[in-house]
């Protein structure tokens, strides 16, 4: 089983609609984190926790917002989503400082 | 702010060939380098991670090297094999516990 796992793996939404990205793992690590990934822009983080009670914003936190319901569960949610939102989006854990990526979260907003 | 680079953007190599990718950063104070490998649409898999007080690291076919006084570093593929072929990623991590930054990938091609 993976380590990583994020759900769903594919979703289309609509303009305005609200949506939920969530991310689990096995890990045990106390850090995670969520990126989104553009053709042509590599990877920008979106937001970043060290642990249940600590959330911080990344550099592209607008429109975003997050909840660490458990170590091991992160969710991110985009509450009115817009066209320009479609992208990739990754959850990460780190432990030792190495990150290791789930498998993604391909997001089409219409 | 730290700015990471690669070059080339894709890369052509027919089967057995040796190559080398590149990655260079602005910011020469980073607390550890992470080479990362991705399949189209898929995740990314950590392939090295390399301290900052360290000069490489090896895995398999694979080596990695780090030059912080010049703010580079290299992948070294020996032997490229088609199932090779994928995205690089190179990622700085510039703090303890912070997240990584991206370069924008090297696409490797490796024809039979």
């Amino acid at each position: 089983d993976a380590d990583v796992t994020q759900t769903p793996r594919n979703r289309i939404t609509k303009t305005g609609k609200r949506i939920m990205l969530e991310c689990s793992q096995t890990k045990g690590h106390d850090r995670m984190y969520w990126y989104r990934q553009d053709p042509g822009l590599g990877l920008q983080l979106i937001y970043y926790s060290f642990d249940v009670k600590d959330i911080n914003k990344g550099e592209i936190s607008d429109g975003y917002s997050v909840s660490r319901q458990a170590q091991a569960k992160f969710s991110l949610s985009l509450e009115s989503a817009i066209p320009n939102q479609t992208a990739l989006y990754f959850c990460a854990t780190a432990h030792n400082n190495e990150q290791f990526f789930g498998p993604g979260t391909r997001l089409t907003v219409l | 702010k730290q700015e990471v680079t690669q070059i080339p953007a894709a890369l052509s190599v027919p089967e057995g060939e040796n190559l080398v990718l590149n990655c260079s950063f602005t910011d020469s104070a980073i607390y550890n380098l992470q080479w990362f490998r991705q399949d189209p649409g898929k995740g990314l898999t950590s392939l090295l991670l390399i301290q900052s007080s360290q000069r490489e690291q090896t895995s398999g076919r694979l080596n990695a090297s780090l030059d912080k006084s010049s703010g580079r570093s290299t992948l070294y593929i020996a032997a490229s094999q088609p199932g090779d072929s994928a995205t690089y990623l190179c990622a700085i991590n510039n703090q303890a516990g912070t997240a990584l930054i991206f370069g924008k990938g090297t696409t490797l091609s490796v024809s039979s």
